[in-house]
């Protein structure tokens, strides 16, 4: 069964320094996402993606976070300049179709340590 | 926006008994429900979901309830099992847009 990949699964790296993670969706998806789950609180949405653009980001997401999909495989969060409140799991998710639609299947998420 | 609270936070059964987990919402618009589990070192898995226009949906030992009155929806298991011990969160996401809020999730341990 196909499945939504992540690298690396896990990053460390010091405040201020940039990262990018990486996820490989499903290759017949079309609608890609990324979340954070800060150790011990909920998941929280960050982006959503679809047509090689941005269709909806949350509060949090703000200018330090970029999404770009390089290619025809790849689908990549970057952090410019990262704080020590970054310290979360990373989750990239797709979808064939909408949410409400179809059902989005997650990879098993990136731990971003910022020291 | 969407606010989702989730209870209990951690929930430890016997292994055959029943387990139930609460969600409410807070923006009535909101329309679709899903439950994730999430196993230790795993990826979250969508496990069942609900629309607003049913009250209840089940798949085998796993059923979901909502009522859109009161803004809250449960996730019922049945004749638990040591494999249904996971993370289990709920979601909702609204008519507009993509994002889901989620629950701040379910650790629930089956003893056996």
């Amino acid at each position: 069964e196909p499945e939504v990949t992540q690298t690396p699964s896990h990053q460390v790296t010091q405040m201020g320094q940039e990262v990018i993670l990486r996820c490989v969706p499903i290759s017949n998806h079309l609608y890609f996402y990324w979340y954070r789950q800060i150790l011990g609180q909920k998941v929280e949405f960050l982006v959503s993606f679809y047509n090689n653009e941005i269709s909806e980001k949350s509060e949090i997401f703000d200018d330090q976070f970029s999404v770009e999909r390089p290619d025809g495989s790849n689908f990549t969060l970057k952090i410019r300049s990262t704080k020590l409140e970054d310290s979360a799991m990373y989750f990239c998710a797709s979808s064939s179709g909408t949410p409400r639609r179809d059902t989005q299947y997650f990879g098993p998420g990136t731990r971003l340590t910022v020291l | 926006g969407e606010n989702v609270e989730q209870h209990p936070s951690t929930l430890s059964v016997q292994e055959g008994d029943s387990a139930v987990i609460k969600c409410t919402y807070s923006d009535s618009a909101s329309n679709y429900f899903p439950w994730y589990k999430q196993e230790l070192g795993k990826r979250p898995q969508l496990i069942i979901d609900i629309r607003s226009n049913v009250g209840e949906k089940k798949d085998q030992r796993i059923a979901v309830t909502l009522n859109k009155t009161a803004k809250h929806f449960s996730l019922h298991i049945t004749e638990t099992q040591p494999e249904d011990s996971a993370v289990y969160f709920c979601a909702a996401l609204r008519p507009t847009g993509n994002q889901f809020y989620f629950g701040t999730g379910t650790s629930l341990t089956v003893i056996p």
